[in-house]
Parts: C-alpha cells; sequence; structure tokens
C-alpha cells in the first residue's frame, strides 16, 4: 500500500536553531515529491517539488532534497514566522497524491 | 487574483440533511479535486476531476458525489451526511492534472455533521 510517513510529528526550535524534517513513501513509481506550508486555518501552500533522487531545491531559509526513500526538508536559522504544518505528498503513477500527516513547526523567539 | 474559493466556509448540519460545498477556481485549471484532512490521518483525496464531465474516485469516496459541469466549478455533493463525514474539506485545482503542476488550494470549509 502506498504510504508517506513524516518525522517528527511536531518540532520545537529556538529561532536560529536549524533543523530537518523527514518524509518517507513507499509509492509504486514515483513521479514527484511535493513539499507543502499549511498555517492555522489556511489550506495548504505549494513549496517545492522534486522529481528525482539527488535534486535539490532551495527557498529563503528552507531546502528540500530527495532520496531513492525519502525527502528532507531543512531550515536554516528558522525564525517564528517559519512556524506552520509542513506537509509532504508523493505522486504516483497515475493523478493521485498521497499525502503524509504533516509535521508540526513551533520556532520560539 | 488567482484563486480557488469555496463556500461555505463552516457548515453545521444534522444527519441525513443533504448539502453542497461549492469549490471556484478563476485560472482556467482543468484538473480540480476534494480532499478530506483529519487529525493525525493527513489530507485524503476524496474526487478528482481531469476536465469539464470526468470525474474520478480518490481513496475516500464513500459517502460523496461530485460534478464537473463546468470548468471552474467542482462541488461536493453529500447526499446524506453522517458525523463520520466531520472534517475539513479542501479543494483544489491545478493547470493540467497532478502530474508536474502545482496544486492550489482553497481555503477550506469546516463541517460539523451532529
Amino acid at each position: 500500500e502506498d504510504q508517506v510517513t513524516q518525522s517528527p510529528e511536531a518540532l520545537r526550535l529556538q529561532e536560529g536553531e536549524s533543523s530537518s524534517l523527514n518524509c518517507s513513501y513507499t509509492v509504486s513509481g514515483l513521479r514527484g515529491l511535493f513539499w507543502y506550508r499549511q498555517d492555522p486555518g489556511k489550506g495548504p501552500e505549494f513549496l517545492f517539488t522534486l522529481y528525482s533522487a539527488g535534486e535539490e531545491k532551495e527557498k529563503e531559509r528552507l531546502k528540500a532534497t530527495l532520496t531513492k526513500k525519502e525527502s528532507f526538508l531543512h531550515i536554516t536559522a528558522p525564525k517564528p514566522e517559519d512556524s506552520a504544518t509542513y506537509l509532504c505528498a508523493a505522486m504516483e503513477y497515475g493523478n493521485k497524491l498521497v499525502f503524509g500527516a504533516g509535521t508540526i513547526l513551533r520556532v520560539k523567539s | 487574483e488567482a484563486q480557488v474559493t469555496q463556500n461555505p466556509r463552516y457548515l453545521i448540519t444534522v444527519t441525513g440533511k443533504k448539502l453542497t460545498v461549492t469549490c471556484s477556481q478563476n485560472m482556467n485549471h482543468e484538473y480540480m479535486s476534494w480532499y478530506r484532512q483529519d487529525p493525525g490521518l493527513g489530507l485524503r483525496q476524496i474526487y478528482y476531476s481531469m476536465n469539464v464531465e470526468v470525474t474520478d474516485k480518490g481513496d475516500v469516496p464513500e459517502g460523496y458525489k461530485v460534478s464537473r459541469k463546468e470548468k471552474r466549478n467542482f462541488p461536493l455533493i453529500l447526499e446524506s451526511p453522517s458525523p463520520n463525514q466531520t472534517s475539513l474539506y479542501f479543494c483544489a485545482s491545478s493547470r493540467t492534472g497532478v502530474g508536474h503542476e502545482t496544486q492550489y488550494f482553497g481555503p477550506g470549509t469546516r463541517l460539523l455533521v451532529l
């Protein structure tokens, strides 16, 4: 069964304390790995798409990487405004996205 | 402004009373989709539509119906809601299907079925 697992479920960081979020996936024929940010009471907001192992993408303090079994979202020197739930989703052959449950990130000043 | 809109944003109803949640996008996207989000389970796809008059089941379609008569609209219909359909619902759209395309999400509809 296709599955996407995110860890940790929740993460508390001090401002400036870098860390990584993990997304492991087991889907048949990965076509893409998506990262989204979701703020309370809002819909997910697209961050990155990764298509092949070894690929990396960056946006401000965020950097996403992909291996054959997992993806990491690295957060460098986070700020309180980076606090949100981060979702990853794996796209399999066909037109279906399988989402993970998310990691709740809290950054304290 | 490019956006996906949903109405209503909040809805409280009773078991068995038919309801419709509307979704509209102004980006001329072909692909539209409905998800439900429950604590600890993440987003699960209910139905999706590749284009007008083309719809297909996602992971959790039971108890839901959809229609796609116009490109911009993709309503979600609950013919006989039950308490286990209490959830946060999101509509999303993308230009040409999920493959290689970013999905844009609406603001969500929070539904409570008593």
